[in-house]
């Protein structure tokens, strides 16, 4: 599986857009984005995952750059309840490998 | 949602003892996964199912042994626990699809062995 660079923590305003990034530079051609986060040590929680597009569901959207070597999770309005570790995962296995993410704290 | 449930949630147990740490989904997901994560640390997989009566070992090496004999179970067994497998225990389910392969998890067990 390609490698994942995340930053190690970011800060966003309770109400604000959050957008977390992730660089996957090796990433091939059929290996898939995931994103999952981790709420205070709950279990991993899916968020969204691409292939080449950009996705959107209830919860976020994905914008995967064109050459696949970079993606953004956003996070339209985030809220308290956002605060987690986020994860950004390639991979085109069944298995999926949990690096340390990104902690993301949520302010009012 | 996700439907899959891991018992106990909460377990301290005193060196020696066997445990069984259970998992079962509800979903009919082939694939199951046992993922270890100490607090604060990161998610390491121990071992996962690519259906009945496969087992495979993870990236991290574990004492512990799992069977699949249904779809829907997938217990982890610690013949006899030691403080050093004091840790969070985290069961997971998936299935392919032609749009990837999303992976649903329990709640997870906490195991503290004194």
């Amino acid at each position: 599986d390609a490698k994942t660079t995340q930053p190690p923590s970011m800060d966003c305003a309770e109400g604000r857009a959050a957008n977390l990034p992730c660089n996957h530079s090796t990433i091939s051609g059929n290996e898939y984005v995931y994103w999952y986060r981790q709420i205070h040590s709950q279990g991993p929680q899916y968020i969204i995952h691409g292939l080449k597009n950009n996705e959107t569901n209830e919860m976020a959207s994905l914008i995967i750059t064109e050459d696949r070597k970079s993606s953004t999770l956003i996070l339209p309005h985030a809220t308290l309840r956002d605060t987690a570790v986020y994860y950004c995962i390639v991979s085109n296995d069944y298995k999926l490998s949990f690096g340390a993410g990104t902690t993301v704290t949520v302010r009012a | 949602e996700a439907d899959i449930y891991q018992t106990p949630r909460y377990l301290v147990i005193g060196t020696g003892k066997k445990i069984t740490l259970e998992c079962s989904q509800t979903m009919g997901h082939d694939k199951m996964y046992w993922y270890q994560q100490d607090p604060g640390m990161e998610l390491h997989l121990i071992h996962y199912s690519y259906g009945v009566n496969s087992t495979e070992k993870g990236d991290l090496s574990s004492e512990s042994t799992v069977s699949r004999i249904r779809t829907e179970h997938f217990p982890l067994t610690l013949e006899s626990a030691r403080p050093s497998h004091t840790s969070q225990y985290l069961c997971a389910s998936s299935e392919w699809t032609f749009s990837g392969n999303t992976i649903y998890f329990g709640e997870g067990s906490w195991l503290t062995v004194v």
